[in-house]
């Protein structure tokens, strides 16, 4: 079955970069798009990247996203990390159209 | 703008079946172009993607829970729904749903309902 890995957390000063990574588990990653959704505690997710760097309108350009092939992996930059940045991330993509989230990451403003 | 609300019980015994259904409105749920998804969180847990139907009808569903589920559309209510057979409190959860376009982009969600499964 088709995964897609990142870290548990990540945390960062205000101000700083994080990068969060989305590792495929088999196949390419680049075959198929990649969102990334925001969640906060009690609410539905959010998208903040889709179709692996696209930003919906009201999304600020801190957030980016990119495809590494090589890696097999997806990445989302939260660049001038703000405290409302804090919050649960997961990647998401598809493989033979059984859609997969991924493990989610918790950011930490600290 | 489209909004998605989900509805049923928020409590279900164990081996009985959770039925819910979500009510779309600002948007025909017979447009060509979406695709309408069940997706599911526990407490304190990850995102799990449960299913989808097109409005024609056809249906693709996560293998680890094929066999228990079935999700359903009535386009003349503007409506889909669920169904998961012989809960267990393993599938208690909050249950969203949510619209999807082909490329995979989940861009509109309910705001989701807690789901119990407990005696």
């Amino acid at each position: 079955n088709f995964m897609l890995t990142q870290p548990h957390s990540v945390s960062e000063s205000p101000g700083k970069t994080v990068t969060i990574s989305c590792t495929g588990s088999s196949g390419s990653i680049a075959s198929n798009y990649v969102q990334w959704y925001q969640q906060r505690p009690g609410s539905a997710p959010t998208t903040v990247i889709y179709e692996d760097n696209q930003r919906p309108s009201g999304v600020p350009d801190r957030f980016s996203g990119s495809i590494d092939s090589s890696s097999n992996s997806a990445s989302l930059t939260i660049s001038g990390l703000k405290t409302e940045d804090e919050a649960d991330y997961y990647c998401q993509s598809y493989d033979s159209s059984n859609h997969v989230f991924g493990t989610g990451t918790k950011v930490t403003v600290l | 703008q489209v909004q998605l609300q989900e509805s049923g019980p928020g409590l279900v015994k164990p081996s009985q079946t959770l039925s819910l259904t979500c009510t779309v409105s600002g948007g025909s749920i017979s447009s060509g172009d979406y695709y309408w998804s069940w997706i599911r969180q526990p407490p304190g847990k990850g995102l799990e993607w449960i299913g989808y139907i097109y409005y024609s009808g056809s249906t693709y569903y996560n293998p680890s829970l094929k066999s228990r589920v079935t999700i359903s559309v009535d386009t003349s209510k503007n409506q889909f729904s669920l169904k998961l057979s012989s809960v267990t409190a393993a599938d208690t959860a909050v249950y969203y749903c949510a619209r999807s376009k082909s490329s995979g982009w989940y861009e509109s969600w309910g705001q989701g309902t807690l789901v119990t499964v407990s005696s």
